[in-house]
């Protein structure tokens, strides 16, 4: 069985800072994908960044990258010029038959 | 764009009512999931749906819950008799095919049981 671990609950950080938000997982696949998802005090799931475990290459969405180590099976996400709009909840998920999401990590941008 | 849509938004039920919750996946999509997060907790995992049938449930998905594809648009989740714990939001999800395709969420429906 899949399962994926976000080992901070909550974080903060300051306007325009970087912030960086860890996920280890574990899995018995080889190819497999990734995703970090967003969910803003509306409730909606927004999805913010997918990695494909077969490329070396870390995925880049703008302010948003990865750090992804396969090896280690960890798949951490950096908010980079960090706004206020990015106070959300954020769920590492790993698809495989079904998404299986981490717990969550509550981050919280100050001004 | 193509979006999932749920209705109702918001219901309010009382317990050891029935309630169904609906949702309209996105329309070449194959696989269909419903989710519950009971607030401020973690995203759950209740049943996957797929080529018509359930393809896998959790724990959480009994006896009380059931899933239909009623008219081949429409996906919904049946609680025969809702509980006060079975106040939480639900999700309902779909995924065109295979482990790499994104999850399109719908908004949810928060289900609040008095």
């Amino acid at each position: 069985a899949q399962t994926v671990t976000q080992s901070q609950p909550e974080m903060s950080v300051q306007e325009a800072e970087t912030v960086t938000l860890s996920c280890t997982y574990d899995t018995s696949e080889s190819n497999y994908y990734l995703f970090w998802y967003k969910q803003p005090p509306s409730r909606q799931m927004i999805l913010v960044i997918r990695q494909e475990a077969y490329k070396q290459q870390n995925a880049t969405e703008n302010r948003f990258s990865v750090n992804f180590q396969k090896a280690a099976k960890s798949f951490s996400l950096k908010i980079s010029d960090s706004q206020l709009g990015d106070t959300a909840m954020y769920f590492c998920a790993s698809p495989g038959q079904n998404f299986v999401f981490g717990p969550g990590t509550r981050l919280s941008v100050l001004p | 764009e193509p979006e999932v849509t749920q209705t109702p938004s918001h219901q309010v039920t009382q317990m050891g009512q029935e309630v169904i919750l609906r949702c309209v996946p996105i329309s070449n999509h194959l696989y269909f999931y419903w989710y519950r997060q009971i607030l401020g907790q973690k995203v759950e995992f209740l049943v996957s749906f797929y080529n018509n049938e359930i393809s896998e449930k959790s724990e959480i998905f009994d006896d009380q819950f059931s899933v239909e594809r009623p008219d081949g648009s429409n996906f919904t989740l049946k609680i025969r008799s809702t509980k006060l714990e079975d106040s939480a939001m639900y999700f309902c999800a779909s995924r065109q095919t295979g482990d790499d395709a994104e999850a399109f969420f719908g908004q949810g429906t928060r289900l609040t049981v008095v």
